[in-house]
């Protein structure tokens, strides 16, 4: 199957401060990109769907100011979490997908906020 | 009503056992189910999907859709203590592909 390379794995911040977790398909070039969040012992839940070139479309409920969206290639997206708080805390989750309908995710970002 | 509802589990099993995970969707309309399986503090894994109804094979998994009573299924035979992870129905829905995941189910297979 095709790579989807997810950084930082892990990342600790204190809270107030931005995160960018990147998101990168390494051998295919991916037209659109979903971000989920996964809480613990929960499943996935679509944040935002961004295609390139073109501002992302967020799910109801998802703050846009607040998770900045950017996805500037065919082979990368970013993630940015502004001002970050403890309840931001969770574990971010990027997939990517190309001209079939088959989605490729990345290892995934644990994110701390203290 | 959810467009997909999976039975949360957690279910444990003895090495060797045929497993049976399941789900249910709402929208007649949808077309395309996957299968993932997803280790703990990692990003899901495809593992099987099908395309409208019957049975698709890979090795010792088979995943199956009856569309008129809008179930899928995924059995794993001969079930290994690598088996283990939580296992995620997803529905394929809209023009953009998004996937909406079951919530997933905790197997652990016992050696």
């Amino acid at each position: 199957g095709a790579v989807v390379s997810q950084h930082p794995s892990r990342v600790i911040c204190k809270s107030g401060t931005s995160v960018k977790i990147e998101c990168r398909s390494l051998d295919f070039q991916a037209t659109t990109m979903f971000w989920y969040r996964q809480f613990p012992k929960q499943s996935l839940m679509l944040m935002a769907t961004s295609n390139e070139g073109s501002k992302a479309t967020y799910e109801q409920g998802v703050e846009k100011d607040k998770f900045l969206i950017n996805h500037a290639s065919l082979t990368l997206s970013t993630l940015t979490v502004t001002s970050a708080h403890p309840e931001d805390s969770s574990f971010y989750i990027c997939s990517a997908m190309g001209g079939r309908s088959e989605a490729f995710f990345g290892q995934g970002t644990r994110l701390t906020v203290v | 009503q959810k467009e997909v509802e999976q039975d949360p589990g957690p279910l444990s099993v003895p090495e060797g056992a045929i497993v049976s995970l399941n789900c249910t969707y709402s929208n007649s309309a949808f077309q395309y189910f996957m299968w993932y399986r997803q280790y703990s503090r990692k990003g899901p894994e495809l593992l099987m999907y099908t395309y409208s109804s019957g049975n698709k094979e890979d090795g010792r998994f088979t995943a199956q859709v009856d569309k008129s009573s809008k179930y899928i299924s995924l059995f794993i035979r001969d079930s290994q203590p690598s088996d283990s992870a939580t296992y995620l129905c997803a529905i394929v829905r809209g023009s953009a592909r998004q996937l909406t995941f079951g919530s997933g189910t905790q197997l652990t297979v016992l050696p």
